[in-house]
């Protein structure tokens, strides 16, 4: 399986920008990195996702290192409805269409 | 809403049931998918369909799980038998292949299933 690697949990102020760390040194080069977010009692959401260079839009940035062995989700000014589990995911190494999810990182946003 | 739409959104069996859950993905998105989620943890892959064949299937789906997507539209996940352990949320996803766009996939709101 495809893995990732993420802290199981991080704090923010409200207000302050948030690096979320994801490690995937197992990616394949044809492989996008997605980010999700989950909130309690709901499905996950999609965040962004990227290839090789970085993206951003109106959710949030995504950092691509350049050998792409890790990525960083960036929320610019946290809030309160930022407070979720953060996952970042890839898909199967045998190529199908089968993405893993990891624990994730448990985002708490201090008021 | 044109999101993923799942019903039922909240199930409760007695041990030893069948039930049933339905997906309805987004228009138009031709790959379809099943997790399955527990308390505190990350959503597990059960199976995924690309229009109307399956193309793959976790370990995890033991032979009293199977799932259907008849016509490559809406797609059915049985489990028969239920045990306590089924007690889970059960995700559906959708994506689009066949184009650059990295294959997102969007997940609808979840079917909790509490098996008494």
């Amino acid at each position: 399986d495809a893995k990732t690697t993420q802290p199981n949990s991080m704090e923010s102020n409200e207000e302050e920008p948030v690096h979320l760390p994801c490690n995937h040194s197992t990616i394949s080069g044809t492989d996008y990195i997605h980010w999700y977010r989950q909130l309690p009692s709901q499905g996950p959401e999609y965040v962004i996702h990227g290839l090789t260079s970085n993206v951003n839009n109106r959710m949030a940035s995504l950092a691509i290192a350049e050998d792409r062995k890790s990525s960083t989700l960036i929320l610019h000014r946290a809030t309160l409805r930022d407070a979720a589990v953060y996952y970042c995911i890839l898909r199967d190494a045998s190529g199908t269409y089968k993405y893993i999810f990891g624990t994730g990182t448990r985002l708490k946003v201090l008021a | 809403d044109t999101g993923v739409s799942q019903n039922p959104r909240h199930k409760i069996t007695k041990r030893g049931q069948n039930v049933t859950f339905r997906c309805d993905p987004i228009s138009e998105h031709n790959r379809l998918y099943w997790y399955r989620q527990t308390l505190g943890q990350g959503p597990e892959f059960l199976t995924y369909f690309q229009n109307e064949a399956q193309l793959e299937k976790s370990r995890l789906l033991s032979d009293r799980f199977s799932a259907e997507r008849p016509k490559g539209s809406f797609s059915t996940l049985e489990i028969q038998r239920t045990e306590q352990g089924d007690s889970a949320m059960y995700l559906c996803a959708s994506s689009f292949g066949g184009s650059e766009s990295g294959n997102t996939i969007y997940f609808g709101e979840g079917s909790w299933l509490t098996v008494v």
